[in-house]
Parts: C-alpha cells; sequence; structure tokens
C-alpha cells in the first residue's frame, strides 16, 4: 500500500519567508508525528497528533514553528520568519496508533538562504 | 529521561563478512527499541523492534537485534554483510509518550 508522503520533497526559501510542509499519512493511521534531520542536532522530535486529542508540541524549538492535522489525515508544518538555522530535513511519520510502529516519509529538505 | 547512544560513528566491514552495530539504551521501566535504516536522500526505513519476548528479534534484509537487559545494549547484526547494505542506521527508543528518541546514527560501509 501507500506509504507516507511528503510535500515538497526540496525546499529553497529566503531568510525571513514563511514555509508550509505538507505530510500525508498512511491511510487509517491515527497518530502523526513530526521529527526534524539536522547536522548539527542529530534526530529531534517536534509536534505528535494522536486522533483528537491535543497535540504534544513540546519539541517545537520556539513560536515560529506550528502544525495542524485537518480531519484527523493531512497535517502541515509551517514555520515562520524562516531562520537560516530552520535548515533541516523535516521528516514525517504516522502509526496506526501511538504505541504503534512508526513509518517514516521520505522528508523535505529545508535550504534557508 | 529515556535515550539511546551509539558510540561509533562509523563502523566497515567487507562484504560477506558479519556486521555488528552497537546501541546501549538508559530507560525506566521497560524498554520499546527500534532500528530503522535510512539510504542517501530517503527516509528512514524500519528495520524490527524489541516490545517484549524472545531476545533475539528478526527484521527486514536479513537483520537481526539481541537485546540484552543486564548491559542495556540493542545490538544490531547481520551475519553476512553486503555492499548494498551501506547506508545510516539508527538506533531508538519510544518514550512513554509514544515519540521516538533516536541515537546519533552509525554510518555502515560494506566494502566489496
Amino acid at each position: 500500500g501507500a506509504g507516507v508522503s511528503q510535500s515538497p520533497s526540496n525546499k529553497v526559501t529566503e531568510k525571513g519567508k514563511d514555509v508550509e510542509l505538507r505530510c500525508d499519512p498512511i491511510s487509517g493511521h491515527t497518530a502523526l508525528y513530526w521529527y526534524r534531520q539536522s547536522l548539527g542536532q542529530g534526530l529531534e522530535f517536534l509536534i505528535y497528533f494522536q486522533g483528537n486529542s491535543a497535540p504534544d508540541k513540546s519539541g517545537l524549538p520556539s513560536d515560529r514553528f506550528s502544525a495542524e492535522r485537518t480531519g484527523g489525515s493531512v497535517s502541515t508544518l509551517t514555520i515562520q520568519r524562516t531562520q537560516q538555522e530552520d535548515s533541516a530535513v523535516y521528516l514525517c511519520a504516522s502509526s496506526r496508533e501511538g504505541r504503534e510502529t512508526q513509518y517514516f516519509g521520505p522528508g523535505t529538505r529545508l535550504l534557508v538562504l | 529521561a529515556q535515550s539511546v547512544a551509539q558510540p561509533e560513528d562509523q563502523v566497515n566491514v567487507a562484504e560477506g563478512n558479519p556486521l555488528t552495530v552497537k546501541c546501549t539504551y538508559s530507560v525506566s521501566g521497560n524498554p520499546y527499541l527500534f532500528w530503522y535504516v535510512q539510504y542517501p536522500n530517503r527516509g528512514l526505513q524500519f528495520l524490527l523492534k524489541y516490545i517484549t519476548g524472545d531476545n533475539l528479534v528478526k527484521g527486514s534484509y536479513g537483520f537481526e537485534a539481541e537485546f540484552n537487559k543486564s548491559q542495556t545494549s540493542f545490538h544490531l547484526k547481520k551475519p553476512s554483510a553486503l555492499v548494498s547494505d551501506s547506508a545510516l542506521y539508527f538506533c531508538a527508543v519510544r518514550d512513554w509518550t509514544d515519540k521516538l528518541i533516536f541515537g546519533t546514527g552509525t554510518r555502515l560501509q560494506v566494502f566489496p
């Protein structure tokens, strides 16, 4: 079946601009996660959605980062007023439920100039 | 706090030889441990997991991992390495809020 998909695959933006990253989870998966992979910080958790529960935003690095999940499916990660340190690969994962194995998408490579 | 450590940045092995990629963990309570592999410009692919049960866990592509509670280790192994196994490998632990805590990754290089 179809895996997790993310778009765009690559994004180049100028410092100060806003960007939106999209994630389509595996159909039927109720849990959705965003992680960030960067050279300096490794793989780090950003935010977690589980069903209709309030999202766990504990990993968001600043208030410039936000995410939403519409209709329990597609999620959008928004970064406002991008900074060069936001350059990273943003990975989305989904699982059937919170306790199940997480399956990752191919990621969005973000470069802030 | 839950954490995992991957003590080796890189592991080099000749094709056909056995390989081991090391991971140690620090958790309170029962550990839920995972291995993922990342090929260049790709996302993470799930290899295997330990939740409970047998200490030897078998996964995709001929990989297996041995859970050792006394040594708090979860090393990834394969009896015979392939050049195509060359990739970045991540060990992870699931914390009580369901998010994954990753190690720093180990680059496996298999030479022909």
